[in-house]
């Protein structure tokens, strides 16, 4: 079983558009995040939620919105998407205190 | 401001070298430093993780060497493999109050066979 799937695994769309990434752990991990991986492989939080309350939000532009449904789940939809979002997009869940991050296969985003 | 700092960029070895791959911190807040190994077209993966209070930590072919004084810490890969090329993020957090891993920019290493 996927510990930490996230769907779809690439995403092509046009600038303008709206599009959703979504994100289901099967870890029973009480936090999540989002982190944007750029075109030089820089890893960086953009969001995280614990039990469904955001808890950090790194001025990231508020095209972006997550929405944590439940514990086990976390989605990414952004609007009027920019060339400068195409990246890779990955989902995380971590235990209690944070120290250990399970990361999911990622989301190609390219914006043409 | 990076708070992670992580060198060489790239680092290319032959079968059985040792890489030696470098991070420095700056915040001594910091509590927890893992490494993450990252092979193309998959999410970063937990490889070894060390506390400040510990000098060294060795899990199989991977070791980390911690200088707390220094605020340096440093992965070693024994007797690589081909099969160990991968990019290599370090990071660290502060564990338990902060849920935010901060990493270093990725060292993408080669091991030739």
């Amino acid at each position: 079983d996927t510990a930490v799937s996230q769907t779809p695994k690439y995403l092509v769309t046009q600038m303008g558009n709206d599009k959703s990434i979504k994100c289901e752990q099967n870890l029973g991990h009480d936090t999540m995040y989002w982190y944007k991986q750029d075109s030089k492989k820089f890893l960086k939080i953009m969001f995280s939620y614990n039990n469904k309350e955001l808890i950090i939000n790194e001025t990231v532009p508020n095209r972006f919105s997550p929405k944590s449904p439940d514990k086990a789940h976390l989605n990414l939809h952004i609007n009027s998407l920019e060339l400068g979002d195409s990246a890779v997009y990955f989902c995380a869940s971590s235990g209690e205190g944070g120290t250990e991050a399970f990361f999911g296969q990622g989301t190609r985003l390219t914006v043409v | 401001q990076q708070q992670v700092k992580q060198s060489p960029q790239s680092l290319i070895v032959q079968k059985g070298g040792i890489p030696i791959i470098n991070c420095a911190y700056e915040n001594t807040a910091f509590d927890y430093f893992p490494w993450y190994q990252q092979f193309p077209g998959k999410g970063p993966a937990l490889l070894i993780a060390i506390r400040p209070d510990v000098s060294e930590k060795k899990e199989g072919r991977f070791t980390i060497s911690f200088n707390k004084s220094a605020k340096q810490f440093s992965l070693h890969i024994m007797d690589s493999q081909p099969g160990d090329s991968a990019t290599y993020f370090c990071a660290a957090i502060i564990g338990g109050s902060n849920y935010k891993l901060t990493f270093g920019k990725g060292t993408l290493l080669t091991v030739n066979p």
